[in-house]
C-alpha cells in the first residue's frame, strides 16, 4: 500500500496568513494527489484533483503544486472558513490511501 | 441535486453485523465507482470497499476482507455495505463517497467528489 505522510500535523495562523501543508507519498504517484478540506461534524469536501487542478467552486487562494512523492497544498491570505482539517489521498492505485491530516487553527 | 445519503449505522455487539445502505440521486449512478470511507471520530479517513462502475472490480482494506461486502444495484442506484464479524476497531462513522474522473493530458484522474453526510457505526459490549 502506498503511504501517505502530511507535516506539519496542526498549525496555528491568523486570518490573511499565507500557509503551506505538505504530503509525500512512500513511492511515486505522478499526479494522482488530492486535497480535501474537513469541517468538524461534516464531510470531507475536494478541493484540488491531480495535484493541481482546481475543483469548481473552490476559492483560487487555494493551490496544489508537486509530482511524484512530494506534493504541497498552499493557502494564500487564510479566511476563518479556511479553519479546518486538510487531507491528501492518492489516486494512484487501489487501496486509496489518505495522509493523517493536518489542522489548520487560529492563532 | 447531486446526492447521497446513507443509512443503518448504529450500535451492535462485538461479533454482530449491520447492513449499510447509500442511495445516490442526481447523476447517473451506473456510469461511477462507489466506495466506502470510515473515520474514527477525531481521526483520519481511512478507505474501506470499492465497487467500479460495471460491477467487474471489487476491492477491501485488508482489515474488513473477509468480514465485508459491498455491492451494488445500478437500477435502483444504491450501494450497500454487509458488514458481519464486527470488531470494535471498526467503529466510526462511514461515508458513502462517489469517485470522478477527468481525462487531463492522456490519462484519467481520479478523485472523491461527492460525499455522503455518513452514518455512525458503533461496535461496543
Amino acid at each position: 500500500d502506498i503511504q501517505m505522510t502530511q507535516s506539519p500535523s496542526s498549525l496555528s495562523a491568523s486570518v490573511g496568513d499565507r500557509v503551506t501543508i505538505t504530503c509525500r507519498a512512500s513511492q511515486s504517484i505522478n499526479i494522482y494527489l488530492n486535497w480535501y478540506q474537513q469541517k468538524p461534524g461534516k464531510a470531507p469536501n475536494l478541493l484540488i484533483y491531480a495535484a493541481s487542478t482546481l475543483q469548481g467552486g473552490v476559492p483560487s487562494r487555494f493551490s496544489g503544486s508537486g509530482s511524484g512523492t512530494d506534493f504541497t497544498l498552499t493557502i494564500t491570505s487564510l479566511q476563518p472558513e479556511d479553519f479546518a482539517t486538510y487531507y491528501c489521498q492518492q489516486s494512484y492505485n487501489t487501496p486509496r490511501t489518505f495522509g493523517q491530516g493536518t489542522k489548520v487553527e487560529i492563532k | 441535486e447531486v446526492q447521497l445519503v446513507e443509512s443503518g449505522g448504529g450500535l451492535v455487539q462485538p461479533g454482530g453485523s449491520l447492513r449499510l445502505s447509500c442511495a445516490a440521486s442526481g447523476f447517473t449512478f451506473s456510469s461511477y465507482w462507489m466506495h466506502w470511507v470510515r473515520q474514527v471520530p477525531g481521526k483520519g479517513l481511512v478507505w474501506v470497499s470499492r465497487f467500479n462502475d460495471d460491477g467487474s472490480s471489487i476491492n477491501y482494506a485488508d482489515s474488513v476482507k473477509g468480514r465485508f461486502t459491498i455491492s451494488r444495484d445500478n437500477a435502483k442506484n444504491t450501494v450497500n455495505l454487509q458488514m458481519n464479524s464486527l470488531r470494535v476497531e471498526d467503529t466510526g462513522v462511514y461515508y458513502c463517497v462517489r469517485e470522478g474522473r477527468q481525462w487531463l493530458v492522456n490519462y484519467y484522474y481520479y478523485y472523491m467528489d461527492v460525499w455522503g453526510k455518513g452514518t455512525t457505526v458503533t461496535v461496543s459490549s
